[in-house]
Order: C-alpha cells, then structure tokens, then sequence
C-alpha cells in the first residue's frame, strides 16, 4: 500500500472531463511538489505535470494540475481515446527520504 | 533533457547478484534514477544519485536499502544499479530516468530492462 493514494480506476467518453485524485499527507504532498506521469502498457512513463501545475513543452493543455493541501489532481478535458492509460503521481516524502508513487489510475474512454 | 538506455536484465537465482546498466547522454548535471514495475503492478521508486555538483549521494527506497547500490562514472556517463541479495520480489521492468529538476522530476526514461529473480 503506497503513503499516497489514487483510486485504481476512472473512466469517461470522448469529450468529457475526467478528474484523478491524489491523497497524501502533511510529510509528501503537504510539503513537496507533486508529479503526474501517464504510461502506456509497452512504452515508457512520460512526465505529464511537473510542480504541481506545469505542463512540460509538448503536453496539451488539455492535461492540469492542482493541489490543495495533501491532495493533487490530474484534469483531463476533451477526453480522447489516446489518452487511454495509467496515471500516476509521484511527489518527495520527508519522513521516508524518497520518493512515493500513487498506486496508479487505470483510465479507460469508454 | 537527458537521454538514457538501461541495459543488464536477465534471469537470476535468488540471493545472486546483478548489475544494470544505464547510459546518459545530454548532462552530467542530471540526477540519475531507478523505477521498477513489478508485474501486475504500478511503478515504484528504486534508488536515485545525485549529481556531483549536488553532492554525489544516493537515496534508497526502504524495500531496496542495504541490498541495492546506485552508483555513476560520469566521465564515462553510465549510471549503474548493482543488485545483491535478490529476492523474488525484485522481478520487475527497471527503468533508467534522468532527472533535471527535484525529485521526482522524471523527464527522461529509458525503455527498460526486465530482471527476472527464479530458481
């Protein structure tokens, strides 16, 4: 069971807006930045949001970030069937000394 | 941005030793950094090295410490991972990523390469 939660699976249809929670607490998201990463099955993890909100160049502003205390989510807007795959967030933890991964967000477009 | 390839996967015994690889290219400012992905399973942080320029130090993810070493030669940009005492547990895809930022600031993954841990 990883210190930072995500809700293992999400889903929506073309077009739509789809949010992804990430739970932490005071010594990880609290305190530090937070990360998402989108993965394809057979591919490698790509940075989606870096500190919170930034979008590194190349990534849709279809894709945000927000963070309000110990939790972070994930927007996407204008849902596609590309953006089918599994996100997760990463953020530095204190108390650990190292870095924690959310358990992963399966989306599917349906 | 850094660009890395891991290499060094293979089948092993448990409690025999293994050492990955990986190659960077773009920086040696960068930190370099392990993630694994165990079957069925999501991602999980596996040890990072700083740059010199940050001190050179290693930070292990509490499943891995006293058992995994990171370590890098940056005059021949390779970062490695040494591996001992391995578990069946540590079976997993490794990635190698190079980071420009704070942790996790993970901008730049290898491909990856699986270690599979069986007798």
């Amino acid at each position: 069971q990883s210190v930072v939660t995500q809700p293992p699976s999400a889903s929506g249809t073309p077009g739509q807006r789809v949010t992804i929670s990430c739970s932490g607490s005071t010594s990880n998201i609290g305190s530090n930045y937070v990360y998402w990463y989108e993965h394809l099955p057979g591919t490698a993890p790509k940075l989606l949001i870096y500190r919170n909100n930034q979008r590194p160049a190349g990534v849709p502003d279809r894709f945000s970030g927000s963070k309000s205390g110990t939790a972070a989510s994930l927007a996407i807007s204008g849902l596609r069937s590309e953006d089918e795959a599994d996100y997760y967030c990463a953020v530095w933890d204190d108390g650990l000394s190292g870095v924690v991964f959310g358990g992963g967000t399966k989306l599917t477009v349906l | 941005e850094a660009q890395v390839v891991e290499s060094g996967g293979g089948l092993v015994q448990p409690g025999r030793s293994l050492t990955l690889s990986c190659i960077f290219s773009g920086s040696s400012h960068y930190s370099i950094n392990w993630v694994r992905q165990a079957p069925g399973k999501g991602l999980e942080w596996v040890g990072s090295i700083r740059s010199k320029g940050f001190g050179g130090t290693a930070d292990y993810a509490a499943s891995v410490k006293g058992r995994f070493t990171v370590s890098r030669d940056d005059s021949k940009s390779i970062a490695y991972l040494q591996m001992d005492s391995l578990k069946i547990e540590d079976t997993a895809l490794y990635y190698c990523t190079g980071c420009s930022g704070i942790y996790p600031h993970f901008d730049s993954w290898g491909q990856g390469t699986l270690v599979t841990v069986s007798s």
